[in-house]
């Protein structure tokens, strides 16, 4: 199956501080798709992107997709504890969701 | 509770052993999907059913692996023969529709297998 792979594996930050994880495609997607994942428990979607270059932001998250649709990326503006968890991204490819590898969040309060 | 679920939460069994688990999907959901998941990595994919029929299985999974979804409701998924290496997170997934691309899982809880 397809690869999509997501840097870094794992970060820490002190709260407050911003975070950012990429994930890298070598081939073009279809779309991306961001799920979190608490420690302990199962992945939630977050949000889809579907056009080149576009943004879409929920509160402190900014979600990108790039404008190759090879790669997108999530970043946290001033990170709280409940920001913790493990982000996946996806893609959809109609008939199947090929996860990336996570990162891994550990924000120290 | 409307959200997948599944059966057991978690499951220890010895080597060897035969285990199944149960995932109940969102009632209106066509789509399941089974994952599996350890330690640091992403789900992997393990199968898909649209409605009763499976319609794509890992090539990398085993023949000792095996699921069904009959009434196109709920899914079994049995491991027989089990092995240290498949401890892993079970998840099952959900979604909508008939594939298309603005779709999105719902997952549920899992079920933790260990082998010893």
């Amino acid at each position: 199956g397809q690869q999509v792979m997501q840097i870094p594996q794992y970060q820490h930050v002190q709260e407050g501080e911003d975070f950012t994880t990429y994930c890298n495609s070598s081939t073009t997607l279809s779309n991306i798709q961001w799920y979190k994942q608490r420690p302990g428990g199962h992945p939630v979607f977050l949000i889809q992107l579907v056009k080149s270059g576009e943004v879409k932001k929920q509160k402190r998250l900014t979600f990108q997709f790039g404008e190759a649709k090879k790669n997108s990326s999530l970043h946290i503006t001033a990170t709280q504890t409940t920001d913790v968890g493990t982000y996946f991204c996806a893609e959809n490819t109609g008939n199947q969701f090929y996860f990336g590898t996570g990162t891994s969040l550990t924000v120290i309060p | 509770d409307t959200g997948v679920s599944q059966d057991p939460r978690h499951k220890i069994t010895k080597r060897g052993q035969n285990v199944t688990f149960r995932c109940d999907p969102i009632s209106e959901h066509n789509r399941l999907y089974w994952y599996r998941q350890t330690l640091g990595q992403g789900p992997e994919f393990l199968t898909y059913f649209q409605n009763e029929a499976q319609l794509e299985k890992s090539r990398l999974l085993s023949d000792r692996f095996s699921a069904e979804r009959p009434k196109g409701s709920f899914s079994t998924l049995e491991i027989q023969r089990t092995e240290q290496g498949d401890s892993a997170m079970y998840l099952c997934a959900s979604s909508p529709s008939r594939g298309q691309l603005n779709e999105k899982l719902f997952f549920g809880s899992g079920t933790q297998l260990s082998v010893l």
